[in-house]
């Protein structure tokens, strides 16, 4: 159940893109399409904001987008805002539990 | 709109036990699986606990295993966390949660809490 791997801090500049990756094994990311994607403000409980890898739940971007290759997720947020900034987690289902998470990856928005 | 409601957070003691409970309203809550996260305080979010949409199957993280146990009521619309044995380091602010099932597994969490603040401390 060793946590998923994502840096700990990206920053950009408003209008850019930036992507954080989200490293795990073949028994997690890398051998099942349910990679999910969440966003957290302080003091705030998380929101979903891409499943099955690259899925929009209802309501959310499109700046937003996820894809995977290998053993690596990515996500991509383009047309970077300051309301962007933001702790970011990846998470993916595994062989030996339903549900582990990256360490997370604080987004500063310059 | 889904709602997920936790209540039962608090001061326990070293070695004590608590009961979170998890109300949950806006959606057919016997269908679908559920979970508790929880997150220590400035860390990340770590899952804890899943339970399937008929209650048949339990999942734990390692950690908790034999300490914790995962139920739901679902004439209640409600899920519980009965935590024993608590340590320090269970202090952590616990998420409900509602998850998106597929067919091989778990495909994310689409409806959180707002969370509950367990502190384990003498």
């Amino acid at each position: 159940q060793s946590a998923l791997t994502q840096p700990a801090s990206v920053s950009g500049s408003p209008g850019q893109s930036i992507t954080i990756s989200c490293t795990g094994t073949s028994s997690d990311i890398g051998g099942y399409n349910y990679v999910s994607w969440y966003q957290q403000h302080p003091g705030k409980a998380p929101k979903l904001i891409l499943y099955d890898v690259n899925k929009w739940p209802s309501g959310v971007s499109n700046r937003f987008s996820g894809s995977k290759s290998g053993n690596t997720a990515s996500l991509t947020i383009s047309g970077l805002q300051a309301e962007d900034e933001a702790d970011y987690y990846c998470s993916s289902y595994t062989s030996s539990s339903p549900v582990v998470f990256g360490g997370g990856t604080k987004l500063t928005v310059l | 709109e889904v709602q997920l409601l936790e209540s039962g957070g608090g001061l326990g003691q070293p070695g004590g036990s608590l009961r979170l409970s998890c109300a949950a309203s806006g959606f057919t809550f016997n269908n679908y699986a559920m979970s508790w996260v929880r997150q220590a305080p400035g860390k990340g979010l770590e899952w804890v606990s899943a339970i399937g949409g008929s209650g048949i199957k339990t999942y734990y993280t390692d950690s908790v295993k034999g300490r914790f146990t995962i139920s739901r009521d679902d004439s209640k619309n409600t899920l519980y966390l009965q935590m024993n044995s608590l340590r320090a380091e269970d202090t952590a602010v616990y998420y409900c949660a509602k998850v998106i099932t597929g067919a091989t597994g778990a495909r994310g969490i689409d409806s959180w809490g707002q969370g509950t603040l367990v502190t384990v401390s003498s």
